[in-house]
């Protein structure tokens, strides 16, 4: 079946650009994650979403980060006032169940944002 | 939320067997733990997941000792295509929980020919 889609796939914007990002996960997936991933590091949680709860935004880095999921689907992340620090790979992922502890994780592909 | 520690890297040789070991010293009753691999510019991957002792699939081996304080990802036989970034997770199993799940730096597996 289809996989988890994210889009662009790269995104190259001028510093204090706006920018969203989107993510389609897994149709029937309850949960959704956003990650950053910077050059040579690991998963910097962001954001995720849980059916109809109110989302954890504790992992966003400051305010001009906000996410979004209409309909329990689609997912957007916008950054406002892009800085050139914003660069890196931004992954979604999407959970099957309520279990968030041990469900697995599906991965799209990331978009990249470069900041110039 | 239990951390977890594990070397930066290792380098093996193709056909060795790798073992790459996972400290996670306050590890809760509910938690499980879970490896994932990550290739150079893909998303992470699910590759096993246990609670105690042994869990076996057709990518690896997940050891766990009896007081879970530690686990260890066997990948058996390794070729240059397992050469990728491998991440242990702690995570609380139960419905509903609101926990998540936090991914360190992860260890950079290099099999070289």
């Amino acid at each position: 079946g289809a996989g988890v889609s994210q889009s662009p796939s790269n995104k190259v914007t001028e510093k204090g650009k706006d920018v969203e990002l989107r993510c389609d996960p897994i149709s029937g997936h309850t949960a959704l994650y956003w990650y950053r991933q910077s050059l040579g590091q690991g998963l910097e949680f962001l954001i995720y979403f849980q059916g109809n709860s109110a989302p954890d935004k504790s992992g966003l880095p400051s305010d001009r980060f906000s996410a979004e999921r209409t309909g329990g689907s689609v997912s957007t992340l916008t950054i406002q006032r892009t800085q050139q620090e914003d660069s890196a790979v931004y992954l979604c992922a999407s959970i099957p169940g309520g279990d968030l502890g041990t469900d697995t994780q599906y991965f799209g592909p990331g978009t990249r944002l470069t900041v110039l | 939320l239990a951390k977890t520690t594990q070397p930066i890297s290792m380098d093996s040789y193709e056909g060795q067997e790798v073992n790459i070991t996972c400290s996670h010293n306050n590890i809760a009753t509910n938690d499980y733990i879970t490896w994932y691999q990550q290739f150079p510019s893909q998303g992470p991957r699910f590759i096993i997941q246990g609670y105690k002792t042994k869990v076996t699939n057709e990518v690896a081996s997940l050891f766990i000792p009896a007081d879970r304080k530690s686990s260890t990802l066997s990948l058996p036989r390794v070729s240059l295509s397992d050469t990728a970034v491998y991440y242990c997770l702690v995570g609380v199993h139960g419905s509903g929980n609101t926990g998540k799940l936090i991914f360190g730096q992860g260890t950079t597996l290099q099999v070289k020919p």
